[in-house]
């Protein structure tokens, strides 16, 4: 039941543009995802509700098709900053969320 | 508020070995999980707590145990370790439903 995440790996120039993708064969009440730098925590970045409403923070855009089962997360003009592992994680109940295997990105000058 | 704290940071453990990895959280949350994490393979759910005296098994639940006897505590226990448990064990916390995931900083196992 863990979600699908492509592209497993993407390298970026700063400024280019990137998205990241998450499919699920369940049926979803939101989707979650997160950033994590190498030796840290992840940490949150937005969460897609069933229904429309989202949480997380104003400079990051995703989109969730509830019929699909599908979320991609929008990354514009990235930065330096911007490395690391994406996960996205799913929530099949209204109890646990499980994560994906991640998606490598590579910002470089 | 001091967040999501996990104790120990790093153990090395022999096999057959038993311990318990602390988390505790100071937000008062009612959702707890516990996930290993392993090169390749993200986040892997263990455990999960909706609530005080409530629990249930994740995606990868063989060879660990957990209690929630209060809301901010919520300990894994290693039965008899096994060097396939050699991993990064992520401790993370939510209000409910919905909601953001707060991280513990984790604990790095190394079991021989």
């Amino acid at each position: 039941q863990q979600p699908v995440q492509s592209p497993q790996a993407v390298i970026l120039r700063e400024g280019e543009d990137a998205v990241i993708n998450c499919s699920s064969s369940k049926a979803l009440y939101s989707v979650h995802w997160y950033r994590q730098k190498h030796g840290e925590a992840p940490v949150f970045l937005m969460i897609l509700l069933k229904g429309g409403e989202q949480k997380g923070h104003e400079k990051i855009s995703a989109s969730f098709n509830e019929k699909k089962q599908q979320s991609s997360l929008y990354l514009t003009a990235s930065q330096l900053s911007y490395s690391g592992t994406y996960f996205c994680g799913t929530e099949p109940s209204y109890d646990k969320v499980i994560f994906g295997p991640g998606t490598s990105l590579s910002v470089i000058p | 508020n001091a967040g999501v704290t996990q104790t120990p940071k790093f153990q090395v453990l022999k096999t057959g070995q038993s311990m318990t990895l602390q988390c505790a959280q100071d937000m008062n949350h009612e959702y707890m999980s516990w996930y290993r994490q392993d090169p390749g393979m993200g986040l892997r759910l263990i455990h999960y707590s909706v609530g005080a005296g409530i629990t249930d098994q994740g995606e990868v639940p063989n060879g660990y145990n957990v209690s929630r006897s209060t809301t901010e505590d919520f300990p894994l226990r290693l039965l008899s370790a096994a060097p396939s448990q050699t991993s990064v064990y992520f401790c993370a916390s939510s209000y409910g439903t919905g909601d953001e995931q707060y991280f513990g900083p984790g604990t790095r196992l190394t079991v021989t």
